[in-house]
């Protein structure tokens, strides 16, 4: 079935320092999502992306999508302490309603 | 909005009882979702409905696990007898076009 890869598992960073998590499916996606989730919170959808190749910025976030549409990447330049949280990658597949997460990266940031 | 709703938000409960979690999602969105949160598994998809009809059931991971929709305001999950190895934290997601709004979850503890 469809899967849905992601890394790391698991960041600390000093506060400052860029960030990023790679996500890679088995298959080639209709478009992929990327949500945030804050510690006990629930994931908040952050951004989508359908094109191949397609790169998209919010503030210090740049989330990319692959030429082939396999993979992306989200970027966090500068970290703050309010980037704690684990993000998540979920991709779907054409026609598919159904979005498959990967096990997400768990980011730390130390002040 | 007040978003995707669901209750209870925490829930224990002892081996061999029945447990019936509820959503309601945004008023609208035509797809529901019901998630599972562990730490071993991560984000699983156990069941999605659209317009109210069953599409996907294949992520339920067993008989004692029941699902409905029996409008568009309401979906339950129930889970009959429940197990230790149930405790986990269920989300709910509705959909219309694009992304996820998510509910705050039900942490569920079977003791």
């Amino acid at each position: 079935g469809q899967q849905v890869m992601q890394i790391p598992q698991y960041q600390h960073v000093q506060e400052g320092e860029d960030f990023t998590t790679y996500c890679n499916s088995s298959t080639t996606l209709s478009n992929i999502q990327w949500y945030k989730q804050r510690p006990g919170g629930h994931p908040v959808f952050l951004i989508q992306l359908v094109k191949s190749g397609e790169v998209k910025k919010q503030k210090r976030l740049t989330f990319q999508f692959g030429e082939a549409k396999k993979n992306s990447s989200l970027h966090i330049t500068a970290t703050q302490t309010t980037d704690v949280g684990t993000y998540f990658c979920a991709g779907s597949l054409k026609g598919g309603n159904k979005l498959v997460f990967g096990a997400g990266t768990i980011l730390r940031v130390k002040s | 909005d007040a978003g995707v709703i669901q209750s209870p938000r925490h829930e224990v409960t002892e081996m061999g009882q029945e447990v019936t979690l509820r959503c309601k999602p945004i008023s609208g969105h035509d797809y529901l979702f019901w998630y599972r949160q562990t730490m071993m598994r991560g984000l699983e998809l156990l069941i999605y409905f659209n317009n109210n009809v069953p599409i996907d059931d294949s992520g339920m991971p067993e008989d004692r696990f029941s699902a409905k929709m029996p409008n568009a305001s309401f979906s339950t999950l129930k889970i009959q007898p429940s197990e230790p190895r149930d405790s986990a934290v269920y989300f709910c997601a509705s959909k219309d076009r694009g992304s996820y709004t998510f509910g705050s979850g039900t942490r569920l503890t079977v003791v």
